[in-house]
């Protein structure tokens, strides 16, 4: 099967700019996941979406950062305006099941600098 | 704030060596699972341990969890160069749908 689609997979863009990555999560997976990875870090959760309804966002910058899954299969990540902290690489992921068995299958990541 | 916390935070063994990886976390849990990270790669699912589970094997790997102390270790034995990577504890967080990840380990086997 295919895997975890995201694009672009690199992104330079000065401080104050906008930028949108997409993701297209596996056939049939119905949560997907947004992870932010700095770099020598864990994934730090962004949001979390139950076919295109939002599960968790708890610490999603909401001020600057919005996402949306359109019709509950693709979805775009958008961070506007960008700071210098937004370094980082950005990770896409689904799984076919909630809580208890929430396997996760992960994207190759859109990595992010900001100058 | 991240789940997982792992210890140690970077290991370097010799091929053929085993390692091993430790993991604490602070809430309930419903599973515990492990990933590896290959350089600038994303993340795989290594293994899965549910809550009620105390020991998993899957081929190298060994995973025990020990719910009391809120710890899990990972064992790969005889470790190869291709095992260079890092690796993650996640922890499902009970009654919600959260997947929460660890600090890593890098490990580095050298030939």
């Amino acid at each position: 099967e295919a895997g975890v689609a995201q694009s672009p997979r690199y992104k330079i863009i000065e401080k104050r700019q906008s930028v949108a990555f997409w993701c297209n999560p596996i056939s049939g997976h119905a949560t997907l996941y947004w992870y932010q990875q700095i770099l020598g870090q864990g994934p730090k959760l962004l949001i979390q979406f139950q076919n295109n309804g939002v599960v968790d966002d708890s610490q999603l910058p909401k001020d600057r950062f919005s996402a949306e899954r359109l019709k509950g299969v693709d979805s775009t990540l958008k961070i506007q305006p960008a700071k210098l902290e937004d370094s980082a690489v950005y990770l896409c992921a689904s799984s076919l099941s909630g809580p208890g068995a929430n396997v996760l299958t992960f994207g190759a990541g859109s990595r992010l600098t900001v100058l | 704030s991240q789940q997982g916390e792992e210890d140690p935070q970077a290991l370097s063994i010799q091929e053929g060596e085993n390692a091993t990886m430790n993991c604490s976390y602070k809430t309930s849990i419903n599973n515990l699972q492990w990933y590896r990270q290959n350089s600038g790669r994303g993340l795989v699912h290594l293994i899965l341990i549910r809550s009620n589970e105390r020991e998993k094997h899957s081929g190298r790997l060994r995973v025990t969890l020990d719910t009391s102390k809120k710890s899990s270790s990972l064992l790969i034995t005889a470790s190869r160069a291709a095992d260079t990577a890092s690796y993650f504890c996640a922890t499902g967080v009970v009654n919600t749908d959260k997947l929460i990840f660890g600090t890593g380990t890098r490990l580095q086997v050298f030939p």
